[in-house]
């Protein structure tokens, strides 16, 4: 158990909708990641907030965006969903910032299919 | 961020150290190698990091070469649990976001 949440488990939804996934991270734990993982693939980072501003960015288009909240709690938002963004989806968090030697931990991840 | 490179897969009989090589020949001074695995449709599960010295805590036990271009995972007793895709990665640095970045990993299996 690392104590990171996430909520929903699966998820379906339909091409061009949006939709929300949400984490909540170990108590402390300041950073947040997001990352896509396709079916067969190593996960993909999104993007990472720390104290809820985004602090860095992988090759996602902007209709992926997040929130990071002060309860250690965060979102993942995607508008406009393409076929191709169905994946399993993880966030991880960590107690510090950046290139400090930190570990981060993994979530159990949302299965989102777009259908 | 330096590049990994990863056997796709290894076996490993059930009891008997599991030995999971990684090459990071363009790691730079700063860099951590950080070892990660993943069990089938779970998240990753941190397993250590180091920078320069050997490293070992309860899970296992990671094998840095002096010229840091290359490490070895050692897991000294694997058990049917241990199956999974273990990922090598390379992070930090300055101007990082410590994003880590996933490979295809190896994938290790424990055979009985």
């Amino acid at each position: 158990e690392t104590g990171v949440t996430q909520s929903p488990t699966h998820l379906i939804k339909t091409r061009g909708q949006q939709v929300t996934l949400r984490c909540s991270s170990q108590s402390g734990h300041n950073t947040v990641s997001w990352y896509q993982q396709a079916l067969g693939q190593g996960p993909q980072f999104i993007f990472q907030y720390y104290r809820e501003e985004e602090n860095g960015r992988g090759n996602f288009p902007p209709r992926f965006s997040g929130l990071q909240f002060p309860n250690y709690s965060s979102e993942l938002n995607v508008n406009a969903l393409e076929l191709d963004d169905s994946a399993l989806y993880l966030c991880a968090s960590s107690p510090g910032l950046a290139e400090s030697s930190y570990e981060q931990y993994f979530g159990p991840g949302t299965r989102l299919t777009v259908t | 961020d330096a590049k990994t490179t990863q056997p796709p897969s290894m076996d490993c009989a059930e009891g008997r150290a599991a030995n999971l090589p990684c090459n990071h020949s363009t790691i730079s001074g700063n860099e951590y190698v950080y070892w990660y695995r993943q069990i089938h449709s779970q998240g990753p599960q941190y397993i250590i990091h180091g920078l320069k010295n050997n490293e070992t805590n309860e899970m296992a036990s990671l094998i840095i070469t002096e010229d840091r271009k290359s490490s070895t995972l050692i897991l000294p007793h694997a058990t049917l649990r241990d199956t999974a895709v273990y990922y090598c990665i390379v992070r930090g640095g300055s101007g990082n976001t410590g994003k880590l970045i996933f490979g295809q990993g190896t994938t290790l299996q424990v055979k009985p």
